[in-house]
């Protein structure tokens, strides 16, 4: 069966702009996460979706939004881009919370 | 605040070479993962491990939960350089956020 389909994979943008990027999970799967990956800060959690839900929420600032559609499909919005948002952004799925994500490649993101 | 610290952060050795990885904290979870990226990619879940005490085998790799479930460790014997990676341990704590470690590069020459 089909992965975690992460789009775009790269994305460079200015800062004050804003992005939008995209992550189809794994047919069946409910539950969408969120993971910002940087060389100093690692994994940081973003947030968490389930049925369309935004079940938890990372320490970020409210320039960073999320939402799920019915398909499960999740997108995560970033506003006023700055030169720290520059990281790999991670979404992963699982059938439900705790059983073992399965994550997309990922898409970087370079704010110059 | 890293509540999950792992040890070491870089390890390089030679093909054949045992190596052992912690993942240490002080809160108690109630799952642990261990992953496994490589560069350009996501990480790959490799083993989930539940109960204190548990241990788990993948091949080469030995995965064990602490008893008091605040830790974890991965063994590899006999390295290979397709192990080549980096390493993360992430922590459930049943509130619907997977938390993850420091990481733990590994590099293995032939």
């Amino acid at each position: 069966k089909a992965g975690v389909t992460q789009t775009p994979r790269y994305l460079i943008k200015t800062r004050g702009q804003q992005v939008t990027l995209s992550c189809s999970p794994i047919s069946g799967h409910r539950s969408v996460s969120w993971y910002q990956q940087t060389p100093g800060q690692g994994l940081q959690f973003l947030f968490e979706y389930f049925s369309e839900t935004q079940r938890n929420k990372g320490n970020f600032p409210g320039r960073f939004s999320g939402r799920q559609f019915s398909n499960s499909r999740s997108e995560m919005n970033v506003s006023t881009l700055e030169l720290g948002d520059s990281a790999l952004y991670l979404c992963a799925s699982s059938l439900a919370f705790g059983g073992g994500y399965t994550f997309g490649s990922g898409t970087r993101l370079t704010v110059v | 605040t890293q509540l999950l610290e792992q040890s070491p952060q870089f390890l390089s050795i030679q093909e054949g070479e045992n190596l052992t990885v912690y993942c240490n904290s002080s809160s108690v979870f109630s799952s642990l993962q261990w992953y496994r990226q490589e560069p350009g990619e996501g990480p790959v879940l490799l083993v989930t491990v539940v109960t204190g005490g548990e241990v788990k085998k993948l091949k080469r790799l030995t995965f064990q939960f602490g008893d008091a479930r605040k830790d974890s460790s991965l063994h590899i014997t006999a390295a290979q350089p397709g192990d080549t990676g980096l390493y993360l341990c992430a922590g459930d704590r049943n509130t619907d956020k997977l938390i993850f470690g420091t990481g733990t590069r590994l590099q293995v020459f032939p």
